[in-house]
């Protein structure tokens, strides 16, 4: 199946500080992705989605001035934490699909760890 | 009518058995219903995939059984094995803005040696 690759895989940070983390499809075109937050034993719960060349729509609760997603290419999708703090420690994962061919797939990254201490 | 409702919460099976995970939907609208392996730490993958006209789909051990005029479906492991051990979900998608996944709760699944 297709590749997301993100990354950084974890990361550790002071509160106040900001962390971005990069979603890239590796062997195809995304015009969308999708950026999803996991707690411990629980589902995914979509943040928002990141459109190529346009704004990213939110989910209703998710602060846009907090966490702000930039897709500047076919392949590449950024989410940046803004001024964290420890209730932002979460796993975040992105994903995509072939946009090329339509195909229904929805291809997910590996995750990012955040701890903000 | 955007929830996926899905059990059990966990499910501890013997090697060799079958684990058979249930999901179901309101929203008529969804066409595309997946199903998601997670092992921790790692993002979710793909396992099999079905659309609504047919009722059942096989991939190996996996088979997803889908019953349309009940809205529900599942996910039966044969043979299920340690290396199975892992979180499911159901999720599901339809004629919504951009077709974004919605996910069931998760199934922690243990497999006993």
């Amino acid at each position: 199946g297709a590749v997301v690759s993100q990354h950084p895989s974890w990361v550790i940070c002071k509160s106040g500080t900001s962390v971005k983390i990069e979603c890239r499809s590796l062997d195809f075109q995304a015009t969308t992705m999708f950026w999803y937050r996991q707690f411990p034993k629980q589902s995914l719960m979509l943040m928002a989605t990141s459109n190529e060349g346009s704004k990213a729509t939110y989910e209703q609760g998710v602060e846009k001035d907090k966490f702000l997603i930039n897709h500047a290419s076919l392949t590449l999708s950024t989410l940046t934490v803004t001024s964290a703090h420890p209730e932002d420690s979460s796993f975040y994962i992105c994903s995509a699909r072939d946009s090329r061919t339509g195909d229904e797939k929805l291809f997910f990254g590996s995750g990012t760890q955040l701890s903000v201490l | 009518q955007q929830q996926v409702k899905q059990s059990p919460q966990s499910l501890i099976v013997q090697k060799g058995g079958i684990s058979i995970i249930n999901c179901a939907y309101e929203n008529t609208a969804f066409d595309y219903f997946p199903w998601y392996q997670q092992f921790p730490g790692k993002g979710p993958a793909l396992l099999i995939a079905i659309r609504p006209d047919v009722s059942e789909k096989k991939e190996g051990r996996f088979t997803i059984s889908f019953n349309k005029s009940a809205k529900q479906f599942s996910l039966h492991i044969m043979d299920s094995q340690p290396g199975d051990s892992a979180t499911y979900f159901c999720a599901a998608n339809g004629r919504v803005s951009a077709r974004q996944l919605t996910f069931g709760s998760g199934t922690q699944l243990t497999v006993l040696p």
